[in-house]
């Protein structure tokens, strides 16, 4: 079945360092989605990439998806505590309208 | 736009009782809902995707005839935990879909069953 893996499960930064998660999927996929949860709180929409190679970026946060569309990865810049979070990937198939989500990285930043 | 609303928040409930978590969407019609599990520390999980006024479509392993899903109208979409066991204590998490766009997610509903 469809597998989203992502690594690393956890990560630690200092304030101010650079982190970033990969997502990869056993599935190619039409598009990916990237997602912030607080603890505690629900998954909160941060961007989609549909095509193969595409890069975007929203301030300090870097989104690629991979030319083979099975993998995706997330580069934030200069780590605030803000960004303390589950960062998840979730892809979804062509044809298909349902989402699978990666396993998560738990991101802590120490201040 | 695009707000996703569910409830209860949260709920307490005893080994053997149901418990109905509604979602709804607020300000749009959804073609298409899904229900999501949350267990502590791990991912979400798809149960089941829901359209409206046809039978939910359940992931492998889950009980179709435990958790019950009626979409009865495209703004609202129930699940509900039948004879609920310490074990389907969880975070319960729905997302409702436009056509042609991305899933918006619910606040979800944290379930214990004591």
């Amino acid at each position: 079945g469809q597998q989203v893996m992502q690594i690393p499960q956890y990560q630690h930064v200092q304030e101010g360092e650079d982190f970033t998660t990969y997502c990869n999927s056993s599935t190619t996929l039409s598009n990916i989605q990237w997602y912030k949860q607080r603890p505690g709180g629900h998954p909160v929409f941060l961007i989609q990439l549909v095509k193969s190679g595409e890069v975007k970026k929203q301030k300090r946060l870097t989104f690629q998806f991979g030319e083979a569309k099975k993998n995706s990865s997330l580069h934030i810049t200069a780590t605030q505590t803000t960004d303390v979070g589950t960062y998840f990937c979730a892809g979804e198939r062509t044809g298909a309208n349902n989402l699978f989500f990666g396993t998560g990285t738990r991101l802590t930043v120490i201040p | 736009g695009a707000v996703v609303s569910q409830h209860p928040s949260w709920v307490i409930c005893k080994s053997g009782t149901s418990v109905k978590i509604e979602c709804r969407s607020l300000d749009f019609q959804a073609t298409t809902m899904f229900w999501y599990r949350q267990f502590p520390k791990q991912s979400l999980m798809l149960m089941a995707t829901s359209n409206e006024g046809s039978k939910a479509t359940y992931e492998q392993g889950v009980e179709k005839d435990k958790f019950l899903i009626n979409h009865a109208s495209l703004t609202l979409s129930t699940l509900t935990v039948t004879s609920a066991h310490p074990e389907d204590s969880s975070f319960y998490i729905c997302s409702a879909k436009k056509q042609g766009y991305e899933q918006y997610f619910g606040p979800g509903t944290r379930l214990t069953v004591t």
